[in-house]
């Protein structure tokens, strides 16, 4: 597709529930990301994939926090036992080559709120 | 620990003002620095970049940034501002040589006022 997309757009669970948040990058894109970003807050880095491989999950906050991109495309996102202050967009990003810093393209982001 | 700060969380002006805002970041060693705009309703876009080269950068929409490596500042700049500019601006920094992961501000929220 033309641009990053990501679904749902809006999310409400309850607190305990299992949600999946789900990234279609660029068709072609090697490098995948994913942001976390709370209300008023810039987006705090969660995790890094190059194709199929997680390189870096070093802002993951808890082991809640499970991500894969298991074809090297399309990514999920999922969050076990949601918690309140899982409240937040989750936005993905992609880009064409390996150095992700060439080009990143934005999704609009998935609003998770948990009650 | 890696910080970006941007001084003003609110900014109001009027069309044709002039527009600076600031962002300072804490790490010591080279760095790759950004600043994204996100227009209401939109997704985050690329403003502009700085790798290497000439401090002054010149990006979309007539917005350039400076790059003072002594002050640790990327200031970004506007001379006239448009109310189409009602957007919140997002300054990065990518500590080169680490991971590709970038490291946002809190972002300003500015209003342009016909």
């Amino acid at each position: 597709g033309a641009g990053v997309s990501q679904s749902p757009r809006y999310k409400v669970a309850k607190r305990g529930q299992d949600v999946a948040l789900r990234c279609d990058p660029i068709s072609g894109h090697v490098s995948l990301f994913w942001y976390q970003q709370a209300l008023g807050q810039g987006p705090e880095f969660l995790t890094y994939f190059q194709n199929e491989a997680q390189l870096d999950k070093s802002g993951l906050p808890s082991d809640r926090f499970f991500a894969e991109r298991p074809e090297g495309s399309v990514s999920t996102l999922k969050i076990q036992r949601t918690q309140q202050e899982d409240s937040a967009v989750y936005l993905c990003a992609s880009s064409l080559t390996g150095q992700g810093l060439y080009g990143y393209t934005f999704g609009s982001g998935t609003r998770l709120t948990v009650v | 620990a890696q910080s970006v700060s941007q001084h003003n969380h609110h900014v109001i002006l009027s069309e044709a003002a002039s527009l600076e805002l600031g962002c300072n970041y804490s790490y010591g060693g080279t760095v790759n620095l950004f600043w994204y705009v996100q227009y209401p309703g939109q997704h985050l876009q690329l403003l502009l970049k700085y790798f290497s080269g000439d401090p002054l950068v010149k990006g979309i929409k007539g917005f350039e940034a400076e790059f003072i490596k002594s002050k640790f500042s990327f200031n970004l700049r506007k001379p006239s501002v448009q109310w189409s500019d009602t957007a919140e601006y997002f300054c990065a920094v990518n500590p080169s040589g680490g991971y590709n992961k970038l490291i946002f501000g809190a972002g300003t929220r500015l209003a342009v006022h016909p």
